[in-house]
């Protein structure tokens, strides 16, 4: 069975500083790997997607790395900002055959960056 | 931990008939219910914010008469896809918001996804 988890689970740092979350999945036959971010009361908004032949994606000023063989994946956050307060989620995605997917959060990383 | 269950897991179905999913919270109420969409090689994309006894919320470019959504209880929502193409075949999975006592807590649980295939 699957499982990931996100460490660490709350983390504060003042504004401008860079970090980095970290997440850890049990299984590396994943199919994809997911970053999201939420905010109280919404939706998960998708911030990068890695697909299992990629090494790391880039969104301004987030990049996202991956590496199967050790089952972990890390989100830089470049110059963090008091708008960046959220929890950061991550979830692979597995191709269980016959057309079947399972898809497994971690439990979150809440981050707040002071002004 | 709180536990959300979709119904059904995996569903295959001819092209212009309706499929229902269900999503349920098991062990806790929930007011707020997401409904979210993945197809192969792209990210999860929320599809609809679900209020329980109002409206659902839609996001820009999904269709509300194509995805109907039902927030019957403060435990069921239901996605219905009418009238269901080959191009809807994709992974459906729901959220189920939780709110501690106090609101302390303010966190989502997932179903397991339920894929469609439409032939």
């Amino acid at each position: 069975k699957q499982e990931v988890t996100q460490i660490p689970a709350a983390l504060s740092v003042p504004e401008g500083e860079n970090l980095v979350l970290n997440c850890s999945f049990t299984d590396s036959a994943i199919y994809n790997l997911q970053w999201f971010r939420q905010d109280p009361g919404k939706g998960l908004t998708s911030l990068l997607l890695i697909q299992s032949s990629q090494r790391e994606q880039t969104s301004g000023r987030l990049n996202a790395s991956l590496d199967k063989s050790s089952g972990r994946s890390t989100l830089y956050i470049a110059a963090s900002q008091p708008g960046d307060s959220a929890t950061y989620l991550c979830a692979v995605l597995i191709y269980s055959g016959a057309g079947s997917y399972q898809l497994t959060f971690g439990k979150g990383t809440k981050l707040s960056v002071i002004p | 931990g709180a536990v959300v269950s979709q119904h059904p897991s995996w569903v295959i179905c001819k092209s212009g008939t309706s499929v229902k999913i269900e999503c349920r919270s098991l062990d806790f109420q929930a007011t707020t219910m997401f409904w979210y969409r993945q197809f192969p090689k792209q990210s999860l994309m929320l599809m609809a914010t679900s209020n329980e006894g109002s409206k659902a919320t839609y996001e820009q470019g999904v269709e509300k008469d194509k995805f109907l959504i039902n927030h019957a209880s403060l435990t069921l929502s239901t996605l219905t896809v009418t009238s269901a193409h080959p191009e809807d075949s994709s992974f459906y999975i729901c959220s189920a918001r939780f709110l501690g006592a106090g609101g302390t807590t303010d966190t989502q649980y997932f179903g397991p996804g339920t894929r469609l295939t439409v032939l």
